[in-house]
């Protein structure tokens, strides 16, 4: 029973435009949302995180933003760089799974020319 | 700057073979994770050891033993593998539990 989902398996976006990826979840005492980013053959690194008192969060030419009524989170890439073509997971946390993150399944983004 | 490191990289076992998967991070962390990605799934827990001397079962513990060797090393047993233990398994450690986790780079493991 996935809890964390990534509806989109596959994302293509022009380099210098706007990636937009979704994330819904189902459990509503998630409170902590992280997005990372995975490259083949590597582990994947933090990218962005949001806790549940706020409703965006931005670092750089990323930002999570947060709907808790529709329980659901998306994180916008401006602009797309060759560089962002990776995979992109998020993973939720709630106060009494203490530190068990649920991971949805991906979302490969690839950046065109 | 090595952060997480798995060893082996690649893995090809038996049916009913054993092996350790090595973990070891020198950020001086204090909780440490197994983690396995399946296709079309995402990350899944395995076990974790919110600090040194414990450890906890994960979502998907069965088939797996893990050992909490010192702060800095967490290890992942496989006691007799089994094909559906065919998968990618990532180490992680964070510097407390609940927080951001620093990943190694993964163990591709095939069961045959």
């Amino acid at each position: 029973d996935q809890q964390v989902k990534q509806n989109s398996p596959s994302l293509s976006v022009q380099e210098g435009r706007i990636s937009i990826l979704n994330c819904d979840y189902t459990n509503s005492m998630f409170d902590y949302f992280l997005w990372y980013k995975k490259y083949p053959a590597e582990g994947p690194t933090f990218l962005i995180s949001i806790s549940s008192i706020k409703d965006k969060n931005e670092d750089g030419r990323f930002t999570v933003f947060l709907n808790k009524s529709a329980k659901h989170l998306s994180l916008h890439i401006v602009p797309s760089q060759p560089g962002d073509s990776a995979v992109y997971f998020c993973a939720a946390s709630a106060p009494d799974s203490w530190g068990k993150f649920q991971f949805g399944a991906g979302t490969q983004v690839v950046v065109t020319p | 700057n090595a952060g997480v490191t798995q060893t082996p990289k690649f893995q090809v076992l038996k049916t009913g073979q054993s092996m350790t998967l090595q973990c070891a991070q020198d950020m001086n962390h204090n909780s440490m994770y197994w983690y396995r990605q399946d296709p079309g799934m995402g990350l899944r827990l395995i076990y974790y050891s919110a600090s040194e001397g414990t450890t906890d079962k994960g979502e998907v513990p069965n088939g797996y033993n893990v050992s909490r060797l010192n702060k800095r090393e967490f290890s992942l047993r496989l006691e007799s593998a089994a094909p559906s233990q065919t998968s990618v398994y990532f180490c992680a450690s964070s510097e407390g539990i609940g927080e951001k986790l620093f990943f190694g780079s993964g163990t591709q493991l095939s069961v045959l």
